[in-house]
């Protein structure tokens, strides 16, 4: 079926490094959400797309954490000079629109950062 | 501050038992949402609740919430080791960004 896709699945990085996560929504699904999920928690908002343009970011805990939707359709998570702290699960979710539309997550990408 | 509290966050139980896992807030909710998370997969949204007072029931799942929205429950007849995840509330903040509790890890013993 053509979920909502996310790569890579794992990814391990050095501390300082920065990486790149990518979502792939659902085709047509105007919304597209980033969520962080530490362990043993719940996952917590981080931005909002509504085609390309980005409508809400204000869970983005640092500037270093940057999200882009170009073409209004893939999305990508950057994060730079990554750190500890920032292990966890990324996860990306899509909706064919606004308001009360279901948000369908995808697999997540485990970042553990060394 | 944790706008949502779950409870408990970790139960155990065997097969065929009943259980009632909670979700609450001091804040009144326009809706709720709960989903179910297995390891290495994104939430499944399992029902929205929107009316005080209303009750939702898919299969052996009976989703409850409050009279005065401010506290849901999900009850399990005779679980199964299929119901064994994460199960999340979450409230509809904003347009639609999703406030999520911290989550109750249900484990069924066969």
């Amino acid at each position: 079926g053509a979920g909502v896709s996310q790569s890579p699945r794992y990814k391990v990085a050095k501390r300082g490094q920065d990486v790149a996560l990518r979502c792939d929504p659902i085709s047509g699904h105007v919304s597209l959400f980033w969520y962080q999920q530490a362990l043993g928690q719940g996952p917590e908002f981080l931005t909002y797309f509504q085609n390309e343009a980005q409508l809400d970011k204000s869970g983005l805990p640092s500037d270093r954490f940057f999200a882009e939707r170009p073409e209004g359709s893939v999305s990508t998570l950057k994060i730079q000079r990554t750190q500890q702290e920032d292990s966890a699960v990324y996860l990306c979710a899509s909706s064919f629109s606004g308001g009360w539309k279901t948000q369908y997550f995808g697999p997540g990408t485990r970042l553990l950062v060394l | 501050t944790q706008l949502l509290e779950q409870s408990p966050q970790f139960l155990s139980i065997q097969e065929g038992e009943n259980l009632t896992v909670y979700c609450n807030s001091s804040s009144v909710f326009s809706s709720l949402q709960w989903y179910r998370q297995e390891p290495g997969e994104g939430p499944v949204l399992l029902v929205t609740v929107v009316t005080g007072g209303e009750v939702k029931k898919l299969k052996r799942l009976t989703f409850q919430f409050g009279d005065a929205r401010k506290d849901s429950s999900l009850h399990i007849t005779a679980a199964q080791p299929g119901d064994t995840g994460l199960y999340l509330c979450a409230m509809i903040q904003g347009a639609q960004k999703l406030v999520f509790g911290q989550g109750t890890r249900l484990t069924i013993n066969p």
